[in-house]
């Protein structure tokens, strides 16, 4: 069975600083592919960013970067140069296959403040 | 294209009666996932379609849920004789899959059920 875990519920952070929101998974799977999808309060959810498991490179998609330890089965997400735009609940998600469906962690929720 | 729409985005019931929702993928989608969310948690997967076949259900849908996909564009979610513990966010997704490789699943605004 896949499983996501995050264990920070809710964390705050300065506009303008960084922040880094941690995930773990587990997964039998070797090849598979990680998100973080972003939820701002009643907004839909939108894809941040993607990881495919093959790749060692680490994602990166404009102020947002991911560190992949696949040994370790972690995925966290880094926000740079935090926005007020960025408050919103953030949810680390895996996907076993390229025809699956997606399995959501309990979401980490972020606030940004002014 | 707009999106992933939904239909309705809200609705209110009392326990025992039936509902049904509405979802509309991106038009070019052959893919659509219906997902459940309560309140401070993650979606859970439901159920999905790959054009008009369901491919997978989730032990979390019981006998009361029904959905289907008849010409592999819109979906429609049923629930039948609701309980309290129905009430949710049922959001629905879609996806093109080509080659084999699925892409971004893009998701709908939900649709907020509250069971009296």
């Amino acid at each position: 069975a896949q499983t996501v875990t995050q264990s920070q519920p809710e964390m705050s952070v300065q506009e303008a600083e960084t922040v880094t929101l941690s995930c773990t998974y587990d997964t039998s799977e070797n090849n598979y592919y990680l998100f973080w999808y972003k939820q701002p309060p009643s907004r839909q959810m939108i894809l941040v960013i993607r990881q495919e498991a093959y790749k060692q490179q680490n994602a990166t998609e404009n102020r947002f970067s991911v560190n992949f330890q696949k040994a370790a089965k972690s995925f966290s997400l880094k926000i740079s140069d935090s926005q007020l735009g960025d408050t919103a609940m953030y949810f680390c998600a895996l996907m076993k296959t390229s025809y699956d469906k997606v399995i959501f962690g309990p979401g980490t929720s972020l606030s940004v403040i002014p | 294209d707009t999106g992933v729409s939904q239909d309705p985005r809200h609705k209110i019931t009392k326990r025992g009666q039936n509902v049904t929702f509405r979802c509309d993928p991106i038009s070019e989608h052959n893919r659509l996932y219906w997902y459940r969310q309560t309140l401070g948690q993650g979606p859970e997967f439901l159920t999905y379609f790959q054009n008009e076949a369901q491919l997978e259900k989730s032990r979390l849908l019981s006998d009361r849920f029904s959905a289907e996909r008849p010409k592999g564009s819109f979906s429609t979610l049923e629930i039948q004789r609701t309980e309290q513990g129905d009430s949710a966010m049922y959001l629905c997704a879609s996806s093109l899959m080509v080659s084999g490789v699925n892409n971004e699943q893009f998701f709908g605004p939900g649709t907020r059920l509250t069971v009296l």
